[in-house]
């Protein structure tokens, strides 16, 4: 039972430099979602997507681009690091169909730009 | 977005009650989450809450008014395994999810 998977674990990054954290889910979960946390600001949503196909800003987008070709992978990429986003990167999905559509998380990408 | 306030940190004594307090404002809702976060860890769902009232899975109960913009997590006969993190998390309008800073609950013996 794999639920999400988030990849690389851990990374350290030179500033400037291009990189994607990768997140699959094989949970079928329609909609998928990519957060950032920070000591004392809590979980921040950078983008998500409700559908194969869509995708939406969160309250911190800048920076980060996510794309959903098809519902299980949903990744998240930084086209040019800056020392602002060291931080650990949750990927999380949530299925609306039923229940609280409660957000199920990834292990988490420990992210440190240099 | 949303303004989430939840206190930072707590302490209590092991088989001890505490509550975790987290008022909210937001622009629509749709349901008030709490998760639990152990240091190193991703969060996990712990209760769910729409309507007013009190909601209660074990020892955990999550109480919610939405005339306040008010919820609460009790926690009940603290183990030493319930020191964490608590995250409430509310859902708004357009159905996204936003979180408080987190409450870390200390439980000492």
């Amino acid at each position: 039972i794999a639920g999400i998977t988030q990849a690389p674990t851990s990374q350290i990054l030179a500033a400037g430099r291009r990189m994607t954290l990768r997140c699959t889910q094989d949970m079928r979960h329609n909609a998928m979602y990519w957060y950032r946390q920070d000591l004392g600001l809590g979980l921040r949503l950078i983008h998500y997507s409700n559908t194969a196909g869509t995708t939406g800003k969160g309250e911190v987008p800048d920076g980060y681009s996510v794309s959903r070709a098809n519902t299980d992978d949903f990744p998240l990429t930084l086209a040019s690091a800056v020392p602002s986003q060291t931080s650990v990167y949750f990927c999380a999905s949530s299925d609306s169909a039923g229940g609280p559509g409660e957000l199920f998380f990834g292990e988490g990408s420990r992210l440190t730009v240099l | 977005g949303q303004n989430i306030d939840q206190p930072t940190e707590m302490t209590a004594t092991e088989g001890a009650i505490v509550q975790i307090n987290c008022t909210y404002q937001t622009s629509g809702f749709n349901g008030l989450f709490w998760y639990q976060q152990h240091a190193g860890e991703a969060p996990t769902f712990l209760s769910y809450n729409v309507l007013d009232g009190l909601e209660e899975k074990g020892r955990f109960s999550s109480f919610l008014s939405r005339s306040k913009g008010y919820s609460y997590l009790l926690l009940k006969e603290l183990q030493m395994k319930d020191s964490a993190s608590y995250l409430c998390a509310v859902r708004d309008g357009d159905y996204k999810l936003s979180f408080g800073a987190g409450t870390t609950v200390t439980v000492r013996a």
